[in-house]
C-alpha cells in the first residue's frame, strides 16, 4: 500500500518530442505527489508538485496530469530538449507525516 | 540560500567495518530525513527526525544502522558493521517541515569490498 509504481524504466525521445512518464499509487491517504529530477553524480531536485483536488498543474514546459478516481498521475514534458536528459522520479507522500515514498525511476535520454 | 551539506562524498570500506556519514540541514528545517539510493532504484527512506525526535525508522536496519540528530541540527548516519549489500549513496534531506518540499544534498557513495 506504500508502493509508488513507475514506468517506462528507461525512456529515448528525440529533441522536441514529448516524454510521458506515468505513476500508480494505492494508498488514498497519500495528499501530495512531488516529481524529482535527479542528474548523475546529484541529488533529486523538486521539479513540480500536485495535489490531488487538481487535476493538471504546469510549469513552463513541464505538466503534472493527476487522475485521482485512477489513483494515477503523469509527467508530461513538453519541447524536450537535451538537458532534459536524466532520471525522473515520482513520490507520494503521507498525509500527516511528511514521508516521501519514490518510485523506481525512469532514466530518460533525449537525442538531438 | 546554502544547501544541505554531506560529507564525505565519497567512501570505500571493506565489510565487517564501520563507517559515519554526517549531514547539515538547511537552517530552520525542522524534518531531516536520510535515504538509502541503490543504483538504478529510487531513494529508500531509512530514517525521518522532527527536530531530534524520530518520526519513522521503520526501515533502517537497527542492528547495524544507527541515526542521531543533535540539538535539531546536524545528523549523523552509522553502519557497524557494513555489508556489501550496504553499498549504495546515502542522501540526506532536509525541509521545512510543514511545506512538504525535501532539498536533497549530493549524496555519500559508499562503496563496501
Amino acid at each position: 500500500q506504500q508502493q509508488v509504481k513507475q514506468s517506462p524504466q528507461s525512456l529515448i525521445v528525440q529533441k522536441g518530442g514529448i516524454p510521458i512518464i506515468n505513476c500508480a499509487y494505492e494508498n488514498t491517504a497519500f495528499d501530495y505527489f512531488p516529481w524529482y529530477q535527479q542528474f548523475p553524480g546529484k541529488g533529486p531536485a523538486l521539479l513540480i508538485a500536485i495535489r490531488p483536488d487538481v487535476s493538471e498543474k504546469k510549469e513552463g514546459r513541464f505538466t503534472i496530469s493527476f487522475n485521482k478516481s485512477a489513483k494515477q498521475f503523469s509527467l508530461h514534458i513538453m519541447d524536450s530538449q537535451p538537458g532534459d536528459s536524466a532520471t525522473y522520479f515520482c513520490a507520494a507522500v503521507l498525509d500527516g507525516n511528511e514521508k516521501l515514498t519514490f518510485g523506481t525511476g525512469t532514466r530518460l535520454t533525449i537525442i538531438p | 540560500e546554502a544547501g544541505v551539506a554531506q560529507s564525505p562524498r565519497y567512501k570505500i570500506i571493506e565489510k565487517r567495518q564501520s563507517v559515519a556519514f554526517w549531514c547539515n540541514p538547511i537552517s530552520g528545517h525542522a524534518t531531516l530525513y536520510w535515504y538509502q539510493q541503490i543504483l538504478g532504484q529510487g531513494p529508500k527512506l531509512l530514517i525521518q527526525f522532527q527536530n531530534n525526535g524520530v518520526v519513522d525508522d521503520s526501515q533502517l536496519p537497527k542492528d547495524r544502522f544507527s541515526a542521531e540528530r543533535l540539538k535539531g541540527v546536524d545528523s549523523t548516519l552509522k553502519i557497524q558493521p557494513a555489508k556489501l549489500e550496504d553499498s549504495a549513496v546515502y542522501l540526506c534531506a532536509s525541509s521545512f517541515g510543514q511545506g512538504l518540499e525535501a532539498f536533497f544534498g549530493q549524496g555519500t557513495r559508499l562503496t563496501v569490498v
